[in-house]
């Protein structure tokens, strides 16, 4: 079957830096996003990664290993309006996107 | 800016009526999705569309049904409301992949109780 496995939900101090973990098993591999979701609010995008390697967007930075079948999204500079849940999502074989469960970070001052 | 609109933030409904939410995009996108999300499952799709008057099961879409009938309207219905519909429903909307995958932009979801 087809697998997303990320922290269920992690803590970090502001001004800190923190990294969510995300690995997959899935049917092939066309990319993988992630997304960010405030409580009671839609997810919105934040990143895609379809080649190995760092993407750095602002305090944002997103890692792929696709050998590994691993991704990770970084944030710097920790605020208090970080305080939301991080979804990973991965297109599998046939165009298909496969969702995490998402992690909850909370951000404490 | 994209804009995907939901026409309910909050719905609640009894047993056994038949429901309709209704998701509105603006951005001239040929996809259109409907999820349910509920806590500790993330999101789970019920129905997509690549197309006007197309429809494609997703993978839980037993007791809802869909409706398509222009670019840029996704219906969802559920033919007859149970308790274990109560869920918080999310339409998307996407590019057409032209060989690079397009993300997808959110409505702000319909929070939708059955009693």
């Amino acid at each position: 079957g087809q697998n997303i496995d990320q922290p269920t939900e992690m803590t970090a101090t502001e001004g800190a830096i923190v990294q969510i973990n995300c690995t997959y098993q899935t049917s092939g591999f066309n990319g993988l996003f992630w997304y960010q979701q405030h409580a009671g609010e839609a997810p919105t995008f934040l990143s895609y990664n379809v080649l190995d390697g760092l993407e750095e967007k602002g305090r944002f930075s997103s890692f792929l290993s696709r050998s590994k079948g691993y991704s990770y999204l970084l944030l710097k500079e920790l605020q208090m309006k970080d305080s939301a849940s991080y979804l990973c999502a991965v297109i599998d074989s046939n165009y298909q996107l496969i969702w995490g469960a998402g992690t909850k970070l909370i951000i404490k001052p | 800016d994209v804009k995907v609109t939901q026409s309910s933030r909050y719905l609640v409904k009894r047993t056994g009526e038949k429901v309709f939410l209704e998701c509105v995009q603006d951005m001239d996108h040929e996809n259109m999705f409907w999820y349910r999300q509920d806590p500790g499952l993330g999101l789970r799709l019920i129905y997509f569309s690549y197309d006007v008057k197309m429809k494609e099961k997703g993978d839980i879409p037993e007791g809802y049904s869909v409706s398509r009938e222009k670019k840029e309207r996704f219906s969802l219905i559920l033919e007859s409301a149970s308790t274990n519909q109560t869920s918080m429903y999310l339409c998307a909307s996407s590019l057409l992949s032209g060989g690079e995958s397009q993300p997808q932009h959110f409505g702000d979801g319909t929070r939708l109780s059955i009693l």
